[in-house]
């Protein structure tokens, strides 16, 4: 079964730009889940989407976006970025909402914001 | 050991030594934890999860430690080898289902 896939896998932006990263799940996974990682913060959460509809959200601003489609796949939209939104955003799919010990990561999109 | 929020830090071990990684979590009402590995280049895997009605549980290699008292998780690698090498971090949960997580231990094993 093929993993979790993310792309592109290295973005570098300017700061105002905006960005739409993608993730699609592990097949037969329904739950797509979405991470910041730095070095200073660690793993954040930003939000889950199960069946098309978020259900989780961390403390991101509304800059940071995402939705589902009905074949699970999922994007993830940041506008007018900033310096700070440099880092690797991660994706992480599950069959089932909530199942943070079935998630299963993919390597992930390292965004450069310049 | 690792906490929310410092820096990172590093653990040096030989190969077939045990590895103990720290983890101190924030939240005493956090009742569900998880050990990642993350090997570079790759996203974070899970290792083992517990509950915080346990005190021990025991993987393939691996052991989990809880101490509620003193709000903090270790990670024990048994005869740690080279592919151990990556960094670790922890997850807790303190309500519903959001998860917070420490920034890591770099785990390099010497052969």
């Amino acid at each position: 079964k093929a993993g979790v896939t993310q792309t592109p896998r290295y973005l570098i932006k300017t700061r105002g730009q905006q960005v739409t990263l993608s993730c699609s799940p592990i097949s037969g996974h329904r739950s797509v889940s979405w991470y910041q990682q730095t070095p200073g913060q660690g793993l954040q959460f930003l939000f889950e989407y199960f069946s098309e509809t978020q259900r989780n959200k961390g403390n991101f601003p509304g800059r940071f976006s995402g939705r589902q489609f009905s074949n699970s796949r999922s994007e993830m939209n940041v506008s007018t970025l900033e310096l700070g939104d440099s880092a690797l955003y991660l994706c992480a799919s599950a069959e089932r909402a909530g199942g943070h010990a079935e998630q299963y990561f993919g390597p992930g999109t390292r965004l450069t914001v310049t | 050991g690792e906490s929310v929020g410092l820096h990172l830090p590093t653990l040096s071990v030989q190969e077939g030594d045990n590895s103990i990684i720290n983890c101190a979590y924030s939240n005493s009402a956090s009742d569900y934890f998880i050990w990642y590995k993350q090997e570079s280049g790759k996203g974070p895997q899970f290792i083992i999860d517990i509950r915080s009605n346990m005190d021990k549980r025991q993987g393939q290699r691996v052991t989990v430690l809880l101490n509620k008292t003193v709000k903090h998780l270790s990670l024990q690698i048994a005869a740690t080898q080279p592919g151990d090498s990556a960094v670790y971090f922890c997850a807790e949960r303190p309500t519903g289902n959001q998860f917070y997580f420490g920034t890591g231990t770099s785990l390099t094993v010497i052969p």
